[in-house]
């Protein structure tokens, strides 16, 4: 069974910071799917960015980034420039794709942007 | 981006009643929905799939018989927690995936909160 595992409960930024959050994974297969969903006080769902294992290239969209290092099984996003609707929960995922579109998700990082 | 709406937002029942909740797909049709259940400052977890036409996968523990989801057309499912008590108060949340591969993009509900008395 696959698991994801984020080992920060809650961050700090200040606005207009960077910050980093992590996960990691664990899994016996070689493709597959992971995923930052972002959750809002309002606690609607929105997907931030996504990777897929098969591309080495590293995701980015807009002011959001990750590192992927497949053989070390992480995948941490990166925040520039923080802004004040960044705050959220921010949620790992992963799925193995194919017809299986079961995601995992890890415990959740509250993040909090600081004015 | 595609919407997935759920009825209703927030509902508030007595003990031993049961709760239907709607999950619909508005602008793509969805073979597969999936239900989650979440407590206050925790992750998502799942609860079952949804099929359409045919019977939901439950995951492990989650009781078949209190929770039965009906997955009656491509744009709709529905979860009905029969014989509710306090403890299934809770925020619940439906998913469905857009398209045919497998990693497309979820989209999620905006949510039920579900308070039993």
């Amino acid at each position: 069974a696959q698991t994801v595992t984020q080992s920060q409960p809650e961050m700090s930024v200040q606005e207009a910071e960077t910050v980093t959050l992590s996960c990691t994974y664990d899994t016996s297969e070689n493709n597959y799917y992971l995923f930052w969903y972002k959750q809002p006080p309002s606690r609607q769902m929105i997907l931030v960015i996504r990777q897929e294992a098969y591309k080495q290239q590293n995701a980015t969209e807009n002011r959001f980034s990750v590192n992927f290092q497949k053989a070390a099984k992480s995948f941490s996003l990166k925040i520039s420039d923080s802004q004040l609707g960044d705050t959220a929960m921010y949620f790992c995922a992963f799925n193995m794709g194919g017809s299986n579109y079961k995601l995992t998700f890890g415990k959740g990082t509250l993040l909090t942007v600081n004015p | 981006g595609a919407v997935v709406s759920q009825h209703p937002s927030w509902v508030i029942c007595k003990s031993g009643t049961s709760v239907k909740i709607e999950c619909r797909s508005l602008d793509f049709q969805a073979t597969t929905m999936f239900w989650y259940r979440q407590f206050p400052k925790q992750s998502l977890m799942l609860m079952a799939t949804s099929n359409e036409g045919s019977k939901a996968t439950y995951e492990q523990g989650v009781e078949k018989d209190k929770f039965l989801i009906n997955h009656a057309s491509l744009t709709l499912s529905t979860l009905t927690v029969t014989s509710a008590h306090p403890e299934d108060s809770s925020f619940y949340i439906c998913s469905a995936p857009r398209g045919g591969v497998g990693w497309d993009e979820q989209f999620f509900g905006p949510g039920t909160r579900l308070t039993v008395l």
